[in-house]
């Protein structure tokens, strides 16, 4: 079955540093990838999408990278800033649209001064 | 953007009784709205579909008698824990999609914490 998967559980860094989140899926028939971050007690908020026909795609700090080949996504968080702290799910959507989503396990983000 | 909200933001209730939820969708109008719940330090797990005018799409293992989805409008959806138990304590999250996009991007609401005494 279809499924998404992160490789860790917890990223701990320091301020400034460079966040990389990643998240492997097993299934290719998706059409879209879609990163959320979770502070504590808030529901998720969309932070980056890709569609499956890009490589990478940019946004303000955070940049979303697609290997097809190896079934892996990634989030790239530049500058981290202790605000960054969160949990973060990826997450995927079939081809067609008003589908529900396949949500990963989650990656906690620990972003110390 | 595209805004979700719940209420109530918490709730505290006994065991027995009943509560509902309020999902809305503030600024665009949604057929289809989707109802989570989370446990701590776990990830979501979609409970049911909730579709405007039709009966609402449960996930396998969801007691749809024990979880009342009633999608009356466009913008309103409301999930009702019936008979709530210390076990249906958690964090409930409503999400839509804005139709804007096509239906690729969901948005979520806050949440709302439920505790069962």
């Amino acid at each position: 079955g279809e499924s998404v998967g992160l490789h860790l559980p917890t990223l701990s860094v320091q301020e400034g540093d460079n966040s990389i989140i990643n998240c492997a899926y097993s299934n290719s028939a998706s059409d879209y990838f879609i990163w959320y971050k979770q502070e504590s007690g808030k529901g998720p908020q969309f932070i980056i999408d890709i569609r499956s026909n890009m490589d990478k795609r940019q946004g303000q700090r955070v940049t979303v990278l697609l290997n097809k080949t190896v079934k892996h996504l990634s989030l790239q968080i530049a500058a981290t800033q202790p605000g960054d702290s969160a949990v973060y799910f990826c997450a995927k959507s079939p081809n067609t649209g008003f589908q529900k989503l396949v949500f990963g396990t989650g990656t906690r983000l620990l972003v110390s001064p | 953007g595209a805004v979700v909200s719940q209420h109530p933001s918490w709730v505290i209730c006994k065991s027995g009784t009943s509560v509902k939820i309020e999902c809305r969708s503030l600024d665009f109008q949604a057929t289809t709205m989707f109802w989570y719940r989370q446990f701590p330090k776990q990830s979501l797990m979609l409970m049911a579909t909730s579709n405007e005018g039709s009966k609402a799409t449960y996930e396998q293992g969801v007691e749809k008698d024990k979880f009342l989805i009633n999608h009356a409008s466009l913008t309103l959806s409301t999930l009702t824990v019936t008979s709530a138990h210390p076990e249906d304590s958690s964090f409930y999250i409503c999400s839509a999609y804005p139709p804007r996009d096509g239906g690729k991007t969901q948005y979520f609401g806050p949440g709302t914490r439920l505790l069962v005494l």
